[in-house]
């Protein structure tokens, strides 16, 4: 069975803290690993998708990089603003044409101003 | 480009009644995923459908059910409402199709509280 972990589950840091949520990720067939941001009371906002080892994306303060066990999304001089709940997910083969999306339990992330 | 809408955003029903929420893509997207959101669970997939066929299924019981109509829009049904059912129920939709890699894009869900 496809399994996503990610840690740590909650992170509280200083703005300016530059630090890294983990995904790790048990999948057979791996097609795509996507970052998604999770404001309280919203729907998951997405963030990137990273196709292959190697991989590296990028958007403002966060990069996202792609191992063949293991995602990181680097968040540099974060701001209060930053404070989320970030989602990792996998997308794998469920069987015929068919894929699935796995989703981890999400880092929720603080930022103190 | 609108975004994905769902309706009701909130709701309120009794144990044993039924529910049906309602879900509108993105403007061109042919897939639609629905998901449950629980504190302790996360996000868990309930089922995919693509061009009004059920395309993938998540492990919930036959009381969730769903269908998509023509035009892409989705509902999904819950029947015989339980205490755990109470949840955030999240619709995504992609350009989906072939089997290339889509990002879903998702609706802000429906707030389901079951007393």
């Amino acid at each position: 069975e496809d399994q996503v972990t990610q840690s740590p589950e909650a992170l509280r840091l200083q703005e300016g803290e530059s630090s890294s949520l983990n995904c790790s990720y048990t999948v057979s067939g791996l097609r795509g690993l996507f970052w998604y941001r999770q404001d309280p009371g919203k729907g998951p906002e997405f963030l990137f998708t990273l196709y292959s080892a190697g991989e590296e994306k990028e958007k403002e303060r966060l990069k996202a990089t792609l191992t063949k066990k293991e995602s990181f999304l680097h968040i540099t001089a974060p701001k209060p603003e930053d404070s989320a709940t970030y989602l990792c997910a996998v997308q794998a083969y469920s069987g015929g044409s068919n894929y699935k999306l796995t989703f981890g339990k999400g880092t929720l992330l603080t930022v103190n101003p | 480009k609108a975004g994905v809408t769902q309706t009701p955003r909130y709701l309120i029903k009794t144990r044993g009644q039924q529910v049906t929420l309602s879900c509108s893509p993105i403007s061109g997207h042919r897939s639609v995923s629905w998901y449950q959101q629980t504190p302790g669970q996360g996000l868990q997939f309930l089922f995919e459908y693509f061009s009004e066929t059920q395309r993938n299924k998540g492990n919930f019981p036959g009381r969730f059910s769903g269908r998509q109509f023509s035009n892409s829009r989705s509902e999904m049904n819950v029947s015989t409402l339980e205490l755990g059912d109470s949840a955030l129920y999240l619709c995504a939709s992609s350009a989906g199709g072939d089997r290339r890699v889509y990002e879903q894009y998702f609706g802000p869900g429906t707030r389901l509280t079951v007393t």
